[in-house]
This record gives C-alpha cells, structure tokens and sequence, in this order.
C-alpha cells in the first residue's frame, strides 16, 4: 500500500531556510507533491516535481527527489511568517488519486 | 486556474441529524471528483471517488450508508452525512482531478464539520 511519512512539526527563525523532509514507498509515482494548507483553509498546490527529475527550483522553493531512497525534501528560503501553515507531502497513486503525509507544522519565529 | 468551490465552509448540526455537503466545479467540467477526510493533526485520508452517472466507489472501511454521495452532474458532487454523531465531526474537502503535469487535482476549501 500507498505510505507517505513526514516529521510533524518544524520551527524556523524568520529569514532561514526552511527545510521539510519526506519519504514514500510507492516507486512507481509518477509526480509528487508539496501543499500548503493555512488554518481552516483548504490545500494550495505549492509545487510539484516529475518523478524522473531530482531537483525543482521555484523561487523561494527548491524541491529535491533522491528516488533511490524515496525522499522528498521542500526547501524553503528567506522563510517568512506568512509561510507558517502545514505541508503536506503527496504522492499520485494513479487515477488523479493522491496519497497524503500527515503535514509538517511549520511555525515561523521572530 | 481552475476552481473548486465547496458549501458550506463550516457547519454545526445536532447529532442523529444529516448534514449535506457541497462540491462544485466552477469553470470546468468534472467527471469525477474525490473526497477526503482530515482529523486534526492528521492527514487527509481519501474516502471515496464520486463519478458522475453511477455510484461512487469508497475506500475501505468507509460506510456507504453513512456517507452518501451523489454526483448530480457534471460540476456538482454532493457527500451527505447521515444520522451524523461527534465522531463524524472532522474537516471534509473534496477535489477534482486536473487536466496534465502538476495539476493533479484542484481543491476545495474545505468545510468543517462539528456535530454537538
């Protein structure tokens, strides 16, 4: 079965980087993701990356996929308290189907 | 972008009564749709596919007589949550799948469920 863990929370000084780490098990993923979702809102798509590629930069954010070990890692830069919220990690488990991580708290400090 | 509006944001209804949620797909056509469940401090878990024209299919261990889904038409699906109790109380969002690369589903906001 389809299994996606993420550490659950992370505290970060405002104007650090920001570094959420993720695995999954299912290898024949073809994209995973990161969403964002702020308190009592629904998820926003951040970015995704294909799963014949190992590194996505989009801005502040840089995703790196090592799909040997299955590890997905969102980099956040010049993290700022507006990017406080959860993330989740995803990967697609076929037919627009997602399987989701349990979210990363990210709290972001003065 | 694509949108996908759910109603009710958040509703409060005793318990035993039944409670209807929306999901609609505001500037494209959705054949399908999916919901899912969150728990606070956990993550979303898909309960069911809806498909436009015949029956939803449900994960495993989620009761159909508890959550009835209906996918009227091509924008609309609904999730009704009969004889609701406390335990039914959780965040419902739904989604509809995307059209290529990076866009696998769009989401709705959410809508927040509290039976009392």
């Amino acid at each position: 079965g389809e299994d996606v863990e993420q550490s659950l929370f992370l505290s970060v000084r405002e104007g650090d980087s920001s570094v959420i780490n993720c695995t999954y098990t299912d290898s024949s993923s073809t994209y995973l993701y990161w969403y964002k979702q702020e308190p009592g809102a629904g998820l926003q798509l951040l970015t995704y990356i294909f799963s014949n590629m190992d590194m996505k930069q989009d801005q502040r954010l840089t995703v790196l996929l090592n799909k040997k070990d299955k590890h997905l890692s969102l980099r956040i830069a010049d993290t700022q308290t507006g990017d406080s919220a959860i993330y989740f990690c995803a990967e697609s488990i076929g037919d627009y189907k997602l399987s989701f991580g349990a979210g990363t708290t990210v709290t972001v400090r003065a | 972008g694509a949108v996908v509006s759910q109603h009710p944001s958040w509703v409060i209804c005793k318990s035993g009564t039944s409670v209807k949620i929306e999901c609609r797909s505001l500037d494209f056509q959705a054949t399908t749709m999916f919901w899912y469940r969150q728990f606070p401090k956990q993550s979303l878990m898909l309960m069911a596919t809806s498909n436009e024209g015949s029956k939803a299919t449900y994960e495993q261990g989620v009761e159909k007589d508890k959550f009835l889904i209906n996918h009227a038409s091509l924008t609309l699906s609904t999730l009704t949550v009969t004889s609701a109790h406390p335990e039914d109380s959780s965040f419902y969002i739904c989604s509809a799948p995307g059209g290529g690369p990076g866009t696998e589903a769009f989401f709705g906001q959410g809508t927040r469920l509290t039976v009392v």
